[in-house]
This record gives C-alpha cells, structure tokens and sequence, in this order.
C-alpha cells in the first residue's frame, strides 16, 4: 500500500524555471492538499481539493496553480520559480470529512537558485 | 481565522524520562479538531494523536498523551518513557473543516 506518493524527491531550479510537482494517492481520498514547510512556520497550506474537480486556495497560494487531474492525482505547478519558493513540499490526502486526519507523501526539497 | 502556536522551538530530554511540550490555539468555532504529528529526520509527517473538541476526556496512545484545556484552548502533549526513536520534530495543529493549521513545531531531542 503505497499511500501519497511524490515526485520528484529533490529538484533544483533556477529563477524563471517552471516545473510540475506529482502527487498521487491510492487510498480512494477525496480531499488533497498541498503545503509548504519552511524553518520556523511550520506547514502552510498552498491549495487544497476538497473533491474531484473542486480546487481553492490556500493561505499562501501566489505563485502556484494547480490541477486536480482525476480522484487520485493533484500536482502543483511553479510557472516562473523564484528564491522565495525554496522549501520543502508535502502533498497529503484526506477522506473527506470534518477532523479527518491528513495522510502525507514523504515530501520534495525544492531549491530555486 | 485560525491560529496554533507552539512557543518552545527546540527541548531536550534524557532517554525513559516525560515531557511535555505546549500548544495553544485559538478559533472561533465550537466543533473541531486537534492533532499531534510527529516529523522525524526521514521527513515524513506522522499522525501521532487526535482530539475531538467536544469529548472532555483526554486521548492516549501508548506513551503519548494530551491535556486538552478547551477554556484555555490548550492542547500540550505528553511523551512518557522517552525513546530515542522519539527525536524528532512535533506539530501541533488545528482543523474545524477538512484543513489543518499548524504551529511552528518543536523539536525533540531524546538524549542517551
């Protein structure tokens, strides 16, 4: 059972670049989400799915867009990286429910030269 | 709006010893959600505790444990026996729909 699973593990981009971040989830979920982790603030959500063909923002979604491309993916594109988007990036999934726990893949290190 | 904040960054413990690490939040809603997760070095996010708002008893799960203050909206989590598999990074977090706010996090040292 391979849960959230994300790709790639690490990336290295320069400014300007545009790369897509993978997620998949094979637990039948219908809610999926995208965070960022960054030293000293914890996890901020950037976009979330609440359902299949349903996507909002976030509390930090400036610079991102994203597609929630069947029930079981939802990547996160960066159109134009920039330095400030160096972090670490988790995609999680969720049954969709109110205080439904977030089951998360194991994360990219994304660093924007 | 909903906030979570964890005021200690950083705490140490000697191995088979308790501790306790803080988090207070605020929100406005009545019902919702309150989780402990755990990050250890390989990165990965792990569930390790969940609170309902509207149960009054405290949620257990094996060495872990909570004491969930809803006047004071606090919701701090207790690590008996310290293992040294606990070091890692603790996040508190919040959630009155399906999305979760969390804290800054503390990270846990277990010394041998």
């Amino acid at each position: 059972n391979a849960g959230v699973t994300q790709t790639p593990k690490f990336q290295v981009l320069k400014t300007g670049q545009s790369m897509t971040l993978q997620c998949a989830q094979d637990m039948n979920h219908n809610s999926m989400y995208w965070y960022r982790q960054d030293p000293g603030m914890g996890l901020r959500l950037i976009y979330y799915s609440a359902s299949e063909g349903t996507t909002d923002k976030g509390e930090v979604p400036n610079g991102y867009n994203v597609s929630r491309l069947n029930k079981r993916e939802f990547s996160l594109r960066l159109e134009s990286a920039a330095p400030s988007q160096t972090s670490v990036y988790f995609c999680a999934s969720s049954t969709q429910g109110v205080g439904s726990p977030l089951h998360f893949g194991n994360g990219t290190r994304l660093t924007v030269t | 709006a909903q906030t979570v904040t964890q005021s200690q960054p950083e705490m140490s413990v000697q191995e088979a010893e308790t501790v306790t690490l803080s988090c207070t939040y605020d929100t406005s809603e009545n019902n919702y959600y309150l989780f402990w997760y755990k990050q250890p070095p390989s990165r990965q996010m792990i569930l390790v505790i969940r609170q309902e708002a509207y149960k009054q008893q405290n949620a257990t799960e094996n060495r872990f444990s909570v004491n969930f203050q809803k006047a004071a909206k606090s919701f701090s989590l207790k690590i008996s026996d310290s293992q040294l598999g606990d070091t890692a990074m603790y996040f508190c977090a919040l959630s009155n729909d399906y999305k979760l706010s969390f804290g800054a996090g503390t990270t846990v040292t277990v010394r041998a």
